[in-house]
């Protein structure tokens, strides 16, 4: 079965410092990928998405990630992180079938 | 429109209480889903329809009964539940078929059973 994992469960930011998020997923063929973002009490939300082509994808709030394939990787970066990005960030991965298959979520805390 | 929307935002009910969770979506979409969350978790998928036809079900409880009356509209009807399926309830919609699969999501709704 295809699996997403995230490896950063929680992650501690001061603001101004620089983010980088891993997920890395199990599937070989042609994949579909997500990065969402939850802020505190407040639904799903599209930060990016990658379906094909260039593989460093830029997305909403200044947040970017790059497609790795020999990896198997979709890491999600933002070069300055700001208070108001302390959330739970989730990756999902499309390999068909209907079925979306999200990672267990990092939680990041930005301290002013 | 790229907006699903879902009716209650919030909703008590007790263990013996019927209610239902709406769903909607002008988007053209052809695909529904549920999708129940816990706190600090990712969410769960329970049920896809596709072209109006139940297509996945995730091995659900039989309380709860998804429904989908026409392509815009899903329903999930809720009966006998226990505090345990307290949760976040997300409702999702995307294109039935091609390459780029992207599921938009409605703001959910947040169940209390008591």
């Amino acid at each position: 079965a295809q699996s997403v994992s995230q490896h950063n469960h929680h992650v501690i930011l001061s603001e101004a410092a620089s983010l980088e998020l891993g997920c890395n997923y199990s599937y070989g063929g042609t994949v579909n990928l997500f990065w969402y973002v939850q802020y505190p009490g407040q639904h799903l939300q599209l930060l990016l998405k990658y379906f094909s082509g260039d593989p460093l994808v830029k997305g909403i709030k200044g947040f970017e990630a790059e497609f790795i394939k020999s990896k198997f990787s979709f890491n999600l970066r933002k070069p300055s992180v700001q208070w108001s990005d302390t959330a739970e960030y989730f990756c999902a991965v499309y390999t068909g079938f209907q079925k979306l298959v999200f990672g267990t979520g990092t939680r990041l805390l930005v301290s002013p | 429109d790229t907006e699903v929307t879902q009716t209650p935002k919030h909703l008590v009910m007790g263990m013996t209480n019927k209610k239902s969770l709406k769903c909607e979506q002008h988007m053209g979409h052809r695909a529904m889903y549920w999708y129940k969350q816990k706190a600090k978790k990712p969410p769960e998928l329970m049920f896809v329809y596709s072209y109006e036809k139940l297509s996945i079900n995730e091995s659900v409880p039989s309380r709860f009964s998804p429904e989908c009356p026409n392509s815009s509209l899903l329903n999930l009807h809720l009966h006998a539940l226990q505090p345990e399926d307290s949760a976040l309830y997300l409702c999702a919609s995307s294109q039935a078929t091609g390459r780029r699969h992207e599921q938009y999501f409605g703001p959910g709704t947040r169940l209390t059973v008591t």
